[in-house]
């Protein structure tokens, strides 16, 4: 069965950087069509989708966090990546990490883990 | 980069019929997915491909689009169904990615 778990730190300094691992099992990152994205949910507020690798190595990102975000995969380690740098308090959220499936024209979520929550506070 | 809105709040008594919406220019290019979240957990998909369900989700989910607007349905809402819910759709591209702001349902 399909399963994703991220970690990373739960608590970060402003300006500091963020890395956080999803560990994934039950699909392969090398197999044409998987992708994983990240999203990220600020506490009482609604999701917000951050950047997505697929199977090819191609990386896309949020257009008003592109220049804070990288992703990258270890495939076999079943492991994705995000680092986000000079981190701020508004960056406090749960960040998820989350299978992605394409059916034509179309991009959701099949599978998601159940979230690190990650403070920045000095 | 594109937008998709959706009321903040919807109520529905027991057993009634619930629509909640979701609209944004993107809409009209691709589809919707849209996924519930209860309070403390991860959101899950409900409704993909425009109105498909994954395995496990009742068949009162169902989901349909037209122009710029997608909607979920609740046919016979229960309990259980009291969550956050949000739609999710390609942006500039496929592979760039929006979600609505949320809608709260409450069940009366």
């Amino acid at each position: 069965q399909v399963t994703l778990r991220e970690s990373g730190p739960a608590l970060v300094k402003p300006t500091q950087t963020l890395t956080l691992t999803c560990t994934f099992s039950g699909f392969s990152l090398s197999t044409s069509g998987m992708c994983v994205s990240w999203i990220r949910q600020p506490p009482g507020k609604a999701l917000e989708w951050l950047a997505l690798i697929d199977w090819d190595d191609d990386k896309y990102y949020s257009t008003s966090l592109k220049t804070r975000l990288t992703i990258s995969k270890d495939t076999s380690k079943n492991q994705v990546v995000l680092t986000m740098t000079n981190m701020d308090p508004v960056d406090t959220a749960t960040y998820y990490c989350a299978r992605v499936a394409l059916s034509g024209l179309h991009r959701y979520f099949d599978y998601w883990g159940q979230g690190t929550l990650v403070t920045v506070s000095s | 980069s594109s937008e998709l809105t959706q009321d903040p709040a919807v109520s529905v008594a027991l057993g009634q019929t619930v629509r909640i919406t979701c609209q944004g220019d993107s809409l009209r290019t691709y589809y919707a997915s849209w996924y519930q979240q209860k309070p403390g957990q991860a959101p899950v998909l409900v409704i993909y491909d425009k109105n498909k369900r994954p395995s496990g989700i009742p068949d009162r989910f169902s989901g349909s689009s037209s122009g710029n607007t997608a909607s979920l349905t609740i046919t016979g809402a229960q309990a259980e169904d009291e969550a956050d819910y949000y739609c999710n759709s390609g942006d500039s591209s496929v592979n760039h990615l929006v979600f609505g702001g949320g809608t709260k349902l409450t069940v009366l």
